[in-house]
């Protein structure tokens, strides 16, 4: 069935340092890759999202990378600060009209001063 | 508030009772998610509608779980002969298009714990 996996679980980054999260995915039908982020006890919330004629997005300090071909998907963050510390969640859209998301299992970002 | 709201935003449960949440999307969207959240992982998809039509429904949803949008506004979500391992965070999410291709906005989720 669709799947899609999220490299690494967690990730302890210096404040100013850049900070990488990588996805793969299995649905070759896929076309729409959004990246959520969740704040502890909060809902997630899209950060940055790519569909699937582009092969980068970028947004200030947020960038997104698709290869198609492999079939995997990247979160970079530049810069990073302590409000970027959170779980990010890497998705894929996957089924009939690609209306279902399948999500990863999320990487917790942790930023030090 | 015009984003998505749930209702209740706790519920415990004794098991084997039944439970039922409420999801308002954002008045203007035609798609409404549902999706399921445990402890370090991910939202799981659940089911979802286009307007009132429930269009896809996990595969890993059972029999117990049903769900609903009769005028193609608000939903419900039930669970019957609630067991331990339902307890998660439940959240609804809408979205406007007609394309995949298009922003999910999340409501605050209903964390249901069966005792």
């Amino acid at each position: 069935g669709e799947n899609v996996e999220q490299h690494p679980s967690t990730l302890s980054v210096q404040e100013g340092d850049s900070a990488v999260i990588k996805c793969t995915y299995s649905d070759s039908a896929s076309n729409y890759f959004p990246w959520y982020k969740q704040e502890l006890g909060k809902r997630p919330q899209l950060i940055i999202d790519i569909r699937s004629n582009v092969g980068e997005k970028k947004d200030q300090r947020i960038a997104v990378t698709l290869n198609k071909t492999a079939k995997h998907f990247s979160l970079h963050i530049t810069e990073t600060q302590p409000e970027d510390s959170a779980v990010y969640f890497c998705a894929a859209n996957s089924g009939r009209g690609g209306f279902k998301t399948i999500f990863g299992a999320g990487t917790r970002l942790f930023v030090k001063a | 508030d015009t984003g998505v709201s749930q209702d209740p935003r706790h519920k415990i449960t004794k098991r084997g009772q039944n439970v039922t949440f409420r999801c308002d999307p954002i008045s203007e969207h035609n798609r409404l998610y549902w999706y399921r959240q445990t402890l370090g992982q991910g939202p799981e998809f659940l089911t979802y509608f286009q307007n009132e039509a429930q269009l896809e429904k996990s595969r890993l949803l059972s029999d117990r779980f049903s769900a609903e949008r009769p005028k193609g506004s608000f939903s419900t979500l039930e669970i019957q002969r609630t067991e331990q391992g339902d307890s998660a965070m439940y959240l609804c999410a809408s979205s406007l298009g007609t394309s995949g291709i298009n922003e999910q906005y999340f409501g605050p989720g209903t964390r249901l714990t069966v005792t």
